[in-house]
């Protein structure tokens, strides 16, 4: 069973990139499956950021794109994200997932990532 | 992008009841794109139905989905009480790629 693990800082500074890892065991991320970044804060709910696959296309929500980008680390068999100029509203708990047929059959227990300075 | 509407906001019943929880799409869904999640407090959501009715693995057979186009289903038929927690629809839309998720639905002891 795909088990998945975020990591990273929980205290990013207003204007800065905030970066977070997604360590994937029990499966590779090289053979199948999309590999995705999903958020959610009391306000907004749960907030799908984007995904990515081995073969190449990455897909983001379209309100982050300018801002967002998730890349694949096939040998290290982990994911990442990387969120620029964060603001008080970027402020959730981020949960790397796996898609599989349209819907997330897998997630990681979650993060909270607070922008303050 | 389409919008998914939950009602209700909350929902109050007993173990043993049934429950039925709705999620209404501002547009068409295709059924193979829809899918139910429960969460519970300080855990990730968990997938309970995808492709509208499919129940996924270890999901016991009180859950089922229903529904088609604009209007989808997810119904307890006996309420145990481990299924009181937040239950989220979501949604696919392939132009572009977009993942939509409702506002959730929180099922409560009465």
């Amino acid at each position: 069973q795909v088990q998945l693990q975020e990591s990273g800082p929980g205290l990013v500074n207003p204007s800065e990139t905030l970066s977070l890892t997604c360590a994937v065991s029990g499966g590779s991320i090289g053979i199948s499956h999309w590999w995705s970044w999903v958020r959610q804060t009391p306000g907004k709910g749960l907030e799908w950021i984007g995904e990515s696959h081995n073969s190449g296309p990455t897909f983001y929500n379209p309100s982050l794109k300018s801002r967002v980008s998730i890349s694949l680390d096939i040998p290290r068999n982990q994911f990442s994200l990387k969120l620029t100029s964060v603001t008080a509203a970027d402020t959730a708990v981020y949960y790397c997932a796996r898609q599989a047929s349209y819907n997330i059959d897998s997630w990681g227990q979650g993060m909270l990532v607070s922008v303050s300075s | 992008e389409i919008v998914l509407t939950q009602s209700p906001g909350t929902l109050s019943l007993s173990p043993g009841e049934r429950a039925t929880l709705s999620c209404r799409a501002s547009q068409n869904v295709d059924f193979n794109y829809f899918a139910w999640y429960q969460q519970k407090p300080g855990q990730a959501p968990r997938l309970l139905i995808y492709d509208t009715s499919r129940r996924a693995t270890g999901i016991p057979d009180r859950f089922s989905g229903s529904g088609s186009g604009t209007d989808f289903t997810l119904t307890i038929s006996r309420l145990e009480p481990e299924d009181f927690a937040v239950y989220y629809c979501q949604q696919y839309d392939s132009s572009p790629p977009l993942y939509t998720f409702g506002q959730g639905t929180k099922l409560e002891i009465k």
